[in-house]
């Protein structure tokens, strides 16, 4: 099946800063999406992107589908942005997401 | 505006005991899933239903059973606990796109001693 891995595993920020996360995938993708789970558990579909970029607020990512990887950025950061963010990907016809094991954000004042 | 509701949130079993993890989506979608999280993991896909009236194995099946009830709900059924399933429980729901507007609910804390 088709690998993911995200890099870094943990990421420790001062409230302002910029970051930027990545998604390696092994295999040709239908479906690339990032999530973020708070602290409480709850998980939340940031963007579905397989392929360019798309922006929301302080948040954007990009996606090479052609070299088999995705970027999450990160403005501005503040301490709500805390949480797991995980990139999950499917193959053509595939109804099974392949989610990455995460990268553990902590945004401190 | 519920969207994905899973009942319980929080249950204790003992080794050997049964329950059902019952899901629930008000979005009128077609396909629906159950998920497993770990410590330090990603979510792991269990079963799922890509339509009413079909369910199908995903990456760690053992151990479980579903019932898809009708289009809105999808239990997820432990017949013999093992404190290998202790973990955190996601109900997922989408449109039919195969995870592209996906939906999770908030999750089911289950722990077997």
């Amino acid at each position: 099946g088709i690998q993911v891995e995200q890099s870094p595993p943990d990421l420790i920020l001062q409230e302002g800063a910029n970051s930027t996360l990545r998604c390696n995938f092994s295999d040709s993708v239908n479906n690339l999406q990032w999530f973020h789970q708070n602290p409480w558990g709850q998980l939340i579909n940031l963007f579905y992107i397989p392929s360019g970029t798309k922006q929301n607020g302080r948040l954007s990512a990009t996606t090479v589908a052609t070299e088999r990887y995705s970027l999450l950025y990160i403005s501005s950061s503040q301490t709500t942005d805390s949480g797991v963010y995980f990139c999950a990907v499917n193959g053509a016809g595939s109804y099974q997401l392949t989610f990455g094991k995460g990268t553990k954000l902590s945004v401190i004042p | 505006n519920a969207g994905v509701t899973q009942t319980p949130k929080f249950q204790v079993l003992k080794t050997g005991q049964s329950m059902t993890l019952q899901c629930a989506q008000d979005m009128n979608h077609n396909s629906m899933y159950w998920y497993r999280q770990d410590p330090g993991m990603g979510l792991r896909l269990i079963y799922y239903s890509a339509s009413e009236g079909t369910t199908d194995k995903g990456e760690v099946p053992n151990g479980y059973n579903v019932s898809r009830l009708n289009k809105r709900e999808f239990s997820l059924r432990l017949e013999s606990a093992a404190p290998s399933q202790t973990s955190v429980y996601f109900c997922a729901s989408d449109p039919g796109t195969g995870g592209a507007s996906i939906y999770f609910g908030e999750g089911s804390w289950l722990t077997v001693v």
